[in-house]
């Protein structure tokens, strides 16, 4: 059974917010939140993560609920270069359990 | 910056040959992982290594071995290839620390055609 659920796509204008929602209702205190993105014909790349607080850094912020059942990434102002496939991971000690993505459009 | 190679970008095998596919990275990280790319299914780890010689099952091993001669290459090995291992298969590294907040860095991916 997967550990995370996203949608399978979304889309979003130009220079707007993108929020991308995760659930991971199985996580147990330990397991940290991590986000990764896969641009075209990459490997995916380190975006964000959090255990409990919600983050912030130059990419991104991470919203994370208070039960941890859930959490949101924020992209504050999208561009065409954010175009991506977006993925919440459960990491489980050395282990990354990835979902299936969400596909970001980002419309001009 | 990390830097993780993989041998090939694409590669093309016939049903039973023995496939290797390679990967490198240059930051002295301890871990490393390969994974499998299907579409719907998203990242399956197939093994790890947390050190030379030593290697853990990820979650779908079977079909595949692997190989850890040194800390900086890490090898994928089908013995015998079948037309269900045909997809996208991505190397990954991480600094090794306990309970960390390890970041992978990973390569560009190989996309293995079986034939």
């Amino acid at each position: 059974d997967a550990k995370t659920t996203q949608p399978n796509s979304m889309e979003s204008n130009e220079e707007e917010p993108v929020h991308l929602p995760c659930n991971h209702s199985t996580i147990s205190g330990t397991d940290y939140i991590h986000w990764y993105r896969q641009l075209p014909s990459q490997g995916p790349e380190y975006v964000i993560h959090g255990l409990t607080s919600n983050v912030n850094n130059r990419m991104a912020s991470l919203a994370i609920a208070e039960d941890r059942k859930s959490s949101t990434l924020i992209l504050h102002r999208a561009t065409l270069r954010d175009a991506a496939v977006y993925y919440c991971i459960l990491k489980v000690g050395y282990q990354f359990y990835f979902g299936t993505g969400t596909s970001l459009t980002v419309i001009p | 910056d990390v830097k993780v190679t993989q041998s090939s970008r694409y590669l093309v095998k016939r049903t039973g040959e023995k496939v290797f596919l390679e990967c490198v990275q240059d930051m002295d990280h301890e871990n490393m992982f390969w994974y499998r790319q299907d579409p719907g299914l998203g990242l399956r780890l197939i093994y790890f290594s947390y050190d030379v010689k030593m290697k853990e099952k990820g979650d779908i091993p079977e079909g595949y071995s692997v190989s850890r001669e040194k800390k900086e290459r890490f090898s994928l090995i089908l013995e015998s290839a079948s037309t269900n291992q045909t997809s996208m298969y991505l190397c990954a590294s991480s600094l090794r620390t306990v309970w960390s907040t390890d970041t992978q860095y990973f390569g560009p991916g190989t996309r293995l055609t079986v034939l």
